[in-house]
C-alpha cells in the first residue's frame, strides 16, 4: 500500500488528453511539500517529468503539465503519442515518515 | 553530462551482505544529495534512503532501517549503500539518484542511475 494513490492503469487515443491523479495526505502533499512526477519507459531507468508540482525540465514537452491543490496533485498529457505509453509515478515528502514517498505507479496506454 | 554508473550487484544468499556503488560524474557530486531507490521485479518504486551532501545527515525507509547504510566519499565521487541481513524481499533493481538540492529533503531526483539488480536467495 503506497503512501501515495495513483490509479493503476489509464489509456487514451492518439491525440487525446489524459490526466493522473496521486492523492496523498496532510502529511505529504497536503503538509505543502511539492510533488514531482517521473516517466519510466519500458526497461529503463526513470526519468523526471515534473518538479515542484507544476515545472517542466529543460527538454520535456509542454504536452506535459502538472498541477497540485490541497493533498493532490495531477499530471496532464495533452496530444497523446505513442512513445507517451510507460510507467508514471508521483513523488513527494513526507514528514511522519521522514523520507520521500511515491506513489504506486500508473501505466498509460495510448489505444 | 550527468552520469551515475551503479555496481556491485549480484546474487546473494538470505542473511549475507552486499554494498553497491554509484559512481558518479558531470556535475560537482559534494554540491548534492543523493539517494537510492529500488523496484522489485514487477513492482513501483520505493525510496531507500538520502544522504546530504557531506555525509552529515542521513534517512532511511522503514523497511531497510537498522539493516542497510548510506555513505559518500566526495574525493572519489562516489555513492555507496551496504546491505546486511539481506532478505528475499530486499531482491530488486537499485537506481542511485542525484537530488536537486543538497540536502535532498523534499525535493527532485533529476537524474537517475542505470540500476545493479540485487537477488537474494538461497
Amino acid at each position: 500500500q503506497s503512501v501515495l494513490t495513483q490509479p493503476p492503469s489509464v489509456s487514451g487515443a492518439p491525440g487525446q488528453r489524459v490526466s493522473i491523479s496521486c492523492t496523498g495526505s496532510s502529511s505529504n502533499i497536503g503538509a505543502g511539500y511539492d510533488a514531482h512526477w517521473y516517466q519510466q519507459l519500458p526497461g529503463t531507468a526513470p526519468k523526471l517529468l515534473i518538479y515542484g508540482n507544476s515545472n517542466r525540465p529543460s527538454g520535456v514537452p509542454d504536452r506535459f503539465s502538472g498541477s497540485k491543490s490541497g493533498t493532490s496533485a495531477s499530471l496532464a498529457i495533452t496530444g497523446l503519442q505513442a512513445e507517451d505509453e510507460a510507467d508514471y509515478y508521483c513523488q513527494s515528502y513526507d514528514n511522519r515518515l521522514s523520507g520521500s514517498v511515491f506513489g504506486g505507479g500508473t501505466k498509460l496506454t495510448v489505444l | 553530462q550527468v552520469q551515475l554508473v551503479g555496481s556491485g550487484g549480484g546474487v546473494v544468499q538470505p542473511g549475507r551482505s552486499l554494498r553497491l556503488s554509484c559512481a558518479a560524474s558531470g556535475f560537482t557530486f559534494s554540491n548534492y544529495g543523493m539517494h537510492w531507490v529500488r523496484q522489485a521485479p514487477g513492482k513501483g518504486l520505493e525510496w531507500v534512503a538520502v544522504i546530504s551532501y557531506d555525509g552529515s545527515n542521513k534517512y532511511y525507509a522503514d523497511s531497510v532501517k537498522g539493516r542497510f547504510t548510506i555513505s559518500r566519499d566526495n574525493s572519489k565521487n562516489t555513492l555507496y549503500l551496504q546491505m546486511n541481513s539481506l532478505r528475499a524481499e530486499d531482491t530488486a533493481l537499485f537506481y542511485c539518484a542525484k537530488d536537486t538540492t543538497i540536502f535532498g529533503v523534499a525535493s527532485a531526483f533529476d537524474y537517475w542511475g542505470q540500476g545493479t539488480l540485487v537477488t537474494v536467495s538461497s
